[in-house]
């Protein structure tokens, strides 16, 4: 089945730090993946849509000069938080599908924990 | 708007069958997923209902009915391993990967 690897699983870093977020699609290609947040015992909320080629697209309330998305390849996005602030600390996940219709399910990664001092 | 209700806890005992409904909004509607999430993990697809009625796969169910928006997923057997977060989901604008996600349902399993 389609698998989506996400590293580092778990960072700690200090305030004020940068940190980025790897996100693999290994067995298919994706030129859209998508990032969520998910913070404790909430629900997942969309971040971002990462295009291969372009410029991601950002959901509402979220700051594109914070959270720098690249997509270099079409298996590869990085997700990039700058300047970290303990507020950023969440659960961030990565997501893809190797189809395009509705009923493609997404595939997530298995998340990175960061937690900023 | 487009977001979705489920309850938040449910509990059941090992062997049971349990039913974790979800209501949407009907704004722009195309479609219901559901996802589950053991704690620290990755959420997994479960199924995807685009049209009314029942989609089985395995021990797991779900049933869509656009008339009432409301889906439900039924779990049958239940195994401790089925202890978890289950989410409802929706396509945001008819885009695959811009999931609305409900708040979860805690599904825990008793002995």
């Amino acid at each position: 089945g389609a698998v989506v690897s996400q590293h580092p699983s778990r960072v700690i870093c200090k305030s004020g730090t940068s940190v980025k977020i790897e996100c693999r699609s290994l067995d298919f290609q994706a030129t859209t993946m998508f990032w969520y947040r998910q913070f404790p015992k909430q629900s997942l909320m969309l971040m971002a849509t990462s295009n291969e080629g372009s410029k991601a697209t950002y959901e509402q309330g979220v700051e594109k000069d914070k959270f720098l998305i690249n997509h270099a390849s079409l298996t590869l996005s990085t997700l990039t938080v700058t300047s970290a602030h303990p507020e950023d600390s969440s659960f961030y996940i990565c997501s893809a599908s190797p189809g395009r219709g509705l009923n493609s399910p997404l595939h997530f990664g298995n998340g990175t924990r960061l937690t900023v001092t | 708007g487009q977001s979705l209700e489920q309850p938040s806890e449910v509990t059941a005992v090992e062997g049971a069958i349990v039913q974790i409904n979800c209501t949407y909004q009907t704004s722009g509607f195309y479609g219901l997923s559901w996802y589950q999430q053991h704690d620290g993990g990755a959420p997994t697809f479960l199924s995807y209902n685009a049209l009314d009625g029942l989609e089985e796969t395995g021990r797991f169910s779900s049933f869509l009915s656009r008339s009432d928006s409301y889906g439900y997923l039924l779990l049958q057997e239940l195994q401790m391993k089925d202890s978890a977060s289950y989410f409802c989901a929706r396509p945001s604008g008819g885009s695959q990967g811009n999931l609305i996600f409900g708040k979860g349902t805690k599904l825990s399993v008793k002995p």
